[in-house]
């Protein structure tokens, strides 16, 4: 597509719920990366893939947290069990190659999905 | 650890003002920095991204400078419009991950 694409663009749900957040990321985009951010602070690092390869899950903050890119393109991150404090705005970007490559690894930002748990 | 540092954290001027953000970060070993714009209930949208080789990158009215020794990227955005009213960001990669600023809100009023 033309774009990263995210779905869905608002999510309500019920503490104790699981919910599924889904990236589709620039066709032909290598890298895809999950970020959060909270109200008034920059977004912080999820996890990232490099194809289907989950290389980095290292911001994950708890096992609740989990992710797929099972065939290299659609990422989904998925919440178990939902709490209150998982309330924020979830990004996905995706870029051509890893950072540090050199110029092809310009990031691009979906909308992200706003994520209220109530 | 990689730090990134925004200053401001927010600003207001009127309009036609010519403006400096400012980003500094820790670490100088970095390949690239990035500046991104934030509006509100929308996504992130790149506005430039300057290899580590270059000292200035120019899109429009906005110009990014970066000098790795001090660790430091300035954007600066030219004859401000009301449009340009947002959170700025930057950020720089680390690894396999960016780093991210807690960023810059602006806004330019008529």
């Amino acid at each position: 597509g033309a774009g990263v694409s995210q779905s869905p663009r608002y999510k309500v749900t019920k503490r104790g719920q699981d919910v599924a957040l889904r990236c589709d990321p620039i066709s032909g985009h290598v890298s895809l990366y999950w970020y959060r951010q909270a109200l008034g602070q920059g977004p912080e690092f999820l996890t990232y893939f490099n194809y289907e390869a989950q290389q980095d899950k290292s911001g994950l903050p708890n096992d609740r947290f989990s992710a797929e890119r099972p065939e290299g393109s659609i990422s989904t991150l998925t919440i178990q069990r939902t709490e209150q404090r998982d309330s924020a705005m979830y990004r996905c970007a995706s870029s051509l190659a890893p950072p540090g490559q050199g110029r092809w690894t310009e990031a691009f930002f979906g909308q992200g999905t706003r994520l209220t748990v109530v | 650890k990689q730090e990134v540092t925004q200053i401001p954290a927010a600003l207001s001027v009127p309009e036609g003002e010519n403006l400096v953000l400012n980003c500094s970060f820790t670490d100088s070993a970095i390949y690239n920095l990035q500046w991104f714009r934030q509006d509100p209930g929308k996504g992130l949208t790149s506005l430039l991204l300057i290899q580590s080789s270059q000292r200035e990158q120019t899109s429009g009215r906005l110009n990014a400078s970066l000098d790795k020794s001090s660790g430091r990227s300035t954007l600066y955005i030219a004859a401000s419009q009301p449009g340009d009213s947002a959170t700025y960001l930057c950020a720089v990669p680390n690894t396999d991950k960016l780093i991210f600023g807690t960023g810059t809100r602006l806004q330019v009023f008529p």
